[in-house]
């Protein structure tokens, strides 16, 4: 896991606030990843970003979540109106661009930010 | 749908007993099948990628095995500290991206 830096650790909200989740790639990596992990349960995909470009956001939420990827700074994932539903742990993965490796290169990911909304 | 389902969900050994994960997949073409470690309160630890039907990647008490539906992760001899949650992700064909679909994990304990 050394390398993807993710902050906070923990996150406390209240519902109808908003959270925001931070995510710094590793060293030379530009493609950031987000996931979603619900108590015993599997990680679910939300989105995937590289530098200002949102490729594939699939399993997004359509209302209430964002993220952005700007060229400078971390990826950071945005939670408005937060709900009780929301409370997870929220991973962030990060891979080098394509086509400086190889394609069945791994993806590193950080610790999560685990997310209580109260 | 492409789809990764992982027996049994969670799988209490005593040390020294080993046993066998498994991981089958429905999926429209696979690049790559991978195997995570996860710790309570961590991120998942990368530990084997698979690529073809009769691979098998070896790493100290664990190997990964692979066939056209699915995989097994195999614990010889487990010790306490092989207690982790074990998590199976694919790795579409037609996806161009590093984008991994996974199963919910087997959740090992192994008592001394």
């Amino acid at each position: 896991n050394a390398g993807v830096m993710q902050n906070p650790r923990h996150l406390v909200r209240r519902r109808g606030q908003e959270a925001r989740l931070r995510c710094s790639p590793m060293k030379g990596h530009s493609h950031v990843y987000w996931y979603r992990q619900l108590p015993e349960e599997g990680l679910k995909f939300m989105v995937y970003l590289q530098k200002e470009n949102i490729i594939d956001e699939s399993g997004m939420p359509k209302e209430r979540f964002s993220a952005e990827f700007p060229k400078e700074g971390p990826s950071i994932l945005r939670i408005q109106q937060v709900v009780r539903g929301d409370s997870a742990a929220y991973f962030c993965a990060s891979s080098p661009a394509e086509e400086k490796t190889g394609r069945n290169s791994p993806l590193h990911f950080g610790n999560g930010t685990r997310l209580t909304v109260t | 749908e492409d789809q990764v389902t992982q027996s049994p969900e969670a799988l209490r050994l005593q040390e020294g007993e080993s046993s066998s994960l498994n991981c089958s997949y429905t999926v429209s073409g696979l690049r790559g099948l991978f195997w995570y470690r996860q710790d309570p309160g961590k991120g998942p630890e990368f530990l084997f990628t698979l690529y073809s039907a009769g691979e098998e990647k070896e790493k100290e008490r664990l190997k990964a095995t692979l066939t056209k539906k699915e995989s097994f992760l195999h614990i010889t001899a487990p010790k306490p500290e092989d207690s982790a949650t074990y998590l199976c992700a694919v790795r579409l064909l037609m996806d161009s991206s590093y984008k991994l679909i996974f199963g919910s994990g087997t959740r090992l304990l192994v008592r001394p």
